[in-house]
């Protein structure tokens, strides 16, 4: 079982729908998660971090935690072309342990 | 803030060259820096921890003599990757901590390296 999965993609959303990304995670230790955005050709940039069972939202982005089911999400609403990119998923064991997902390729159609 | 530079953004060299690559903290102090790799379509392999002032932690796998890295100061750390191979290319980036929320980690713009 990898650390942190994700699903490959690619995921195709209308321009104006709700993107929805999953990922989970095997260490029930973790402590913090996080959503990179990275566009190809590009390093990874941060968009969400999570600390705590439940959901933050920050502009059109929600970021969901469940550590019970070792579930995070991220919603991304309103979708535009430019949010077109791969999503990675991160969690955190300890200070400096970051795991990282495969990441989910997402295309919003115009 | 948190802004992380790395240099070269591209490198090309010839096969048993070694190449040096630098990650800077450009408007905070990082004791800790992250070295990573991305081949294409993969996702991003921690290579190493870099450690102000001692020794750096390898990953398992990989190569501590073929991948050098000194973190001489607060705010540089370098990746040398001595006698390159043609299968060393790929994109490095570099990341550093803050400190200003756990574990949240800021990326440098990467270097992709070609060895011919």
């Amino acid at each position: 079982q990898k650390e942190v999965e994700q699903n490959s993609g690619p995921l195709s959303v209308p321009e104006g729908a709700i993107a929805s990304l999953n990922c989970t995670y095997s260490d029930r230790g973790s402590q913090s998660f996080f959503w990179y955005r990275q566009y190809s050709g590009k390093s990874p940039e941060l968009i969400m971090s999570i600390y705590s069972n439940g959901d933050k939202e920050d502009g059109r982005f929600t970021a969901q935690l469940n550590k019970a089911s070792q579930y995070v999400s991220l919603l991304i609403r309103d979708s535009q072309p430019s949010d077109s990119a791969t999503y990675l998923c991160a969690v955190n064991r300890n200070n400096n342990d970051m795991r990282f997902g495969a990441g989910t390729r997402l295309t919003v159609k115009p | 803030g948190a802004v992380v530079s790395q240099h070269p953004s591209w490198v090309i060299c010839k096969s048993g060259t070694s190449v040096k690559i630098e990650c800077r903290s450009l408007d905070f102090q990082a004791t800790t820096m992250f070295w990573y790799r991305q081949f294409p379509k993969q996702s991003l392999m921690l290579m190493a921890t870099s450690n102000e002032g001692s020794k750096a932690t390898y990953e398992q796998g990989v190569e501590k003599d073929k991948f050098l890295i000194n973190h001489a100061s607060l705010t540089l750390s370098t990746l040398t990757v001595t006698s390159a191979h043609p299968e060393d290319s790929s994109f490095y980036i570099c990341s550093a901590n803050p400190g200003l929320a756990v574990g949240t980690q800021y990326f440098g713009p990467g270097t992709r390296l070609l060895v011919l």
